[in-house]
């Protein structure tokens, strides 16, 4: 039972483009999701974390956004440069439950020069 | 600032060996966490240490999975008698901030496991 998922396992995208990664939940108890993005050979890397009590939060070129009706948050990336080339995952959490984040699978993105 | 080290970086064995992965969190961070990722799992959290006190070891596959944090600058994961479905990559990660706190992971560069 897949309670975080990002359906898309890759995405292509022109250098200067917009990138928007998404990521579904399934649990209505999460309340604290972020972003990691992971080079080959290397530890996933925080990038942007949004809290439930909003539905939009921006960090230079990323912003996520998150809508709790659909179960729903996105990951923008304007304007998208070839070093974003990576696998991106969200995961999520329960702060008031277990605390443990749930990653989705990962989306890789390519972003071509 | 140095971040989560891991090591070794890469660990090739034979079945049935002990194999020992070591982990070396950010200074000042109190909580330290032990992923593995597997293709058909993914990223699944195995240990949970919060001062130094594992907190929830409810992802450890079985008991040949044993994981330490004798003090707050180091942890290990154990496998013993390792065998081939072991193999993966396995995470430590760090965070400043007790349970539940809003601070975000931040991973070490894995260990890549092999078991022959």
């Amino acid at each position: 039972d897949q309670q975080v998922k990002q359906n898309s396992p890759s995405l292509s995208v022109q250098e200067g483009r917009i990138s928007i990664l998404n990521c579904d939940y399934t649990n209505s108890m999460f309340d604290y999701f972020l972003w990691y993005k992971k080079y080959p050979a290397e530890g996933p890397t925080f990038l942007i974390s949004i809290s439930s009590i909003k539905d939009k939060n921006e960090d230079g070129r990323f912003t996520v956004f998150l809508n709790k009706s659909a179960k729903h948050l996105s990951l923008h990336i304007v304007p998208s440069q070839p070093g974003d080339s990576a696998v991106y995952f969200c995961a999520a959490s329960d702060t008031s439950g277990t605390y443990k984040y749930i990653f989705g699978t990962g989306t890789r993105l390519k972003v071509l020069a | 600032d140095a971040g989560v080290i891991q090591s070794p970086r890469h660990e090739v064995t034979e079945m049935g060996q002990e194999v020992t992965l070591r982990c070396k969190p950010i200074s000042g961070h109190n909580s330290l966490f032990w992923y593995r990722q597997t293709m058909m799992r993914g990223l699944e959290l195995l240990i949970y240490f919060n001062n130094n006190v594992p907190i929830d070891d409810s992802g450890m596959p079985e008991d040949r999975f044993s994981a330490k944090m004798p003090n707050a600058s180091f942890s290990t994961l154990k496998i013993q008698p390792s065998e081939p479905r072991d193999s993966a990559v396995y995470f430590c990660a760090s965070s400043l901030g007790a349970v539940y706190s809003n601070q975000p992971q931040h991973f070490g560069d894995g260990t890549r496991l092999s078991i022959l």
